[in-house]
């Protein structure tokens, strides 16, 4: 049983650019949630979505948005990139509130 | 602002001794988490304690949760190099179960 993949492993984009981020939950999971690591930081939550649906959010510009498919995999867009988008973006996958699976992440970076 | 805050925010210890790393946060809590980070990468989930919890043993892995001191604590017993990592509490809190809150980490670095 493949745990939670994400896609791309490395990434560097230029200001302004947009950029789209995959993850596919591990299998019976419904939910899929989104962090931003900073370096040295700890994770910060993006969103959350559940039923194609967002259901949460964090403290995030609308730049950032995203979409879950029917398949329960999600994606992770970011337009207008700045430099301070340059970080490990992190997805979770998880039945609701239940515990937390993590995959590798995207490394971001802005240039 | 965060919510979970460890203590301390690096460690270094020798192979074979037992490593605690603390953690406060700040509203009531549904449950609290541990994760470990090795390099930047994906974070493993350890262990998770309720709040109606006060204590829970995996492996080499102890946790305690105080609630009426808004705490928790980590202990690794009989620590390896492998060992070496970050370690992340997280808390889901109690009003709106919103998702996990994460503090800085506590950078575990275990010496052979």
């Amino acid at each position: 049983d493949a745990g939670v993949t994400q896609s791309p492993t490395h990434l560097i984009k230029t200001r302004g650019q947009q950029v789209t981020l995959r993850c596919s939950p591990k299998s019976g999971h419904d939910t899929v949630s989104w962090y931003q690591q900073a370096l040295g930081q700890g994770p910060q939550f993006i969103f959350q979505y559940y039923e194609e649906e967002e259901r949460q959010r964090g403290n995030f510009p609308d730049r950032f948005s995203g979409h879950q498919f029917p398949n329960y995999s999600s994606e992770l867009n970011v337009n207008a990139l700045l430099l301070g988008d340059s970080a490990l973006y992190l997805c979770a996958s998880s039945l609701w509130l239940d515990e937390q699976f993590f995959g590798p992440g995207t490394r971001l970076t802005v240039l | 602002s965060q919510q979970g805050e460890e203590d301390p925010q690096a460690l270094s210890i020798q192979e074979g001794e037992n490593a605690t790393m603390n953690c406060s946060y700040k509203t009531s809590i549904n449950n609290l988490q541990w994760y470990r980070q090795n390099s930047g990468r994906g974070l493993v989930h350890l262990i998770l304690i309720r709040s109606n919890e006060r204590e829970k043993h995996s492996g080499r892995l102890r946790v305690t949760l105080d609630t009426s001191k808004k705490s928790s604590s980590l202990l690794i017993t009989a620590s390896r190099a492998a060992d070496t990592a970050s370690y992340f509490c997280a808390t889901v809190t109690a009003i709106g179960n919103t998702p996990l809150v994460f503090g800085k980490g506590t950078r575990l670095s275990v010496i052979a």
